[in-house]
């Protein structure tokens, strides 16, 4: 079965640079989610949307940004890198989590800045 | 708001043993689900279990099962014959009918020894 896949795996940016995750969701889900994990962290909730429309925000600094595209994909775009900002950043997506349907998480991308 | 709290960082069982995992939490929500996810050092999150909590019958999966108290807003996993390949961390989460999100623990530790 299709999962939901992420790019790139790894990355590594310096300071002050912009990155860009992108997020191809598991055919047929209507909901993105963007999650950052850091060190030894649980899964912090940053960004989700829903049919392309941004549906809850979380914990998101003001220097990121997502968005979701017309054929569900998504992409984080994330600017002024500090060194705080790495960490393994998933992407999931689900069908109508409102009716409490799963979660899929892709195996995220690792984002390094020095 | 939702809040989910595992109190035990890091729980030891020996292989073929029963474990048990602690999860509480709170929500304004009616409509509700709770889930738990294993992260193996791998990173990928796993969805180990679900329940919903209109039904009062817990959820089992295999060698899983949860112990759901609802007016104690209690959501604790069992482990039966305990494997090695059931070492990870263990995350406990929830999201609510209002909402586009998961909301997590900050996770247990689980090391099976041999």
């Amino acid at each position: 079965a299709a999962g939901v896949i992420q790019s790139p795996r790894h990355l590594i940016k310096e300071k002050r640079e912009t990155a860009t995750l992108k997020c191809y969701p598991i055919p047929r889900h209507d909901t993105v989610y963007w999650y950052q994990q850091g060190p030894g962290q649980d899964p912090q909730f940053l960004i989700s949307f829903y049919e392309k429309m941004q549906s809850d925000k979380g914990s998101i600094p003001d220097r990121f940004s997502a968005q979701q595209f017309s054929d569900y994909h998504s992409e984080l775009n994330m600017s002024s890198l500090e060194l705080g900002d790495s960490a393994l950043y998933f992407c999931a997506s689900s069908l109508n989590l409102k009716a409490g349907n799963t979660i899929y998480f892709g195996e995220g991308s690792w984002l390094t800045v020095v | 708001a939702q809040t989910v709290t595992q109190s035990q960082p890091e729980m030891s069982v020996q292989e073929a043993e029963t474990v048990t995992l602690s999860c509480t939490y709170d929500t304004s929500e009616n409509n509700y689900y709770l889930f738990w996810y294993k992260q193996p050092p791998s990173r990928q999150m796993i969805l180990v279990i679900r329940q919903e909590a209109y039904k009062q019958q817990n959820a089992t999966e295999n060698r899983f099962s949860v112990n759901f108290q609802k007016a104690a807003k209690s959501f604790s996993l069992k482990i039966s014959d305990s494997q090695l390949g059931d070492t990870a961390m263990y995350f406990c989460a929830t999201t609510g009918s209002g909402t586009y999100k998961y909301i997590f623990g900050t996770g247990t530790r689980l090391k099976v020894l041999a």
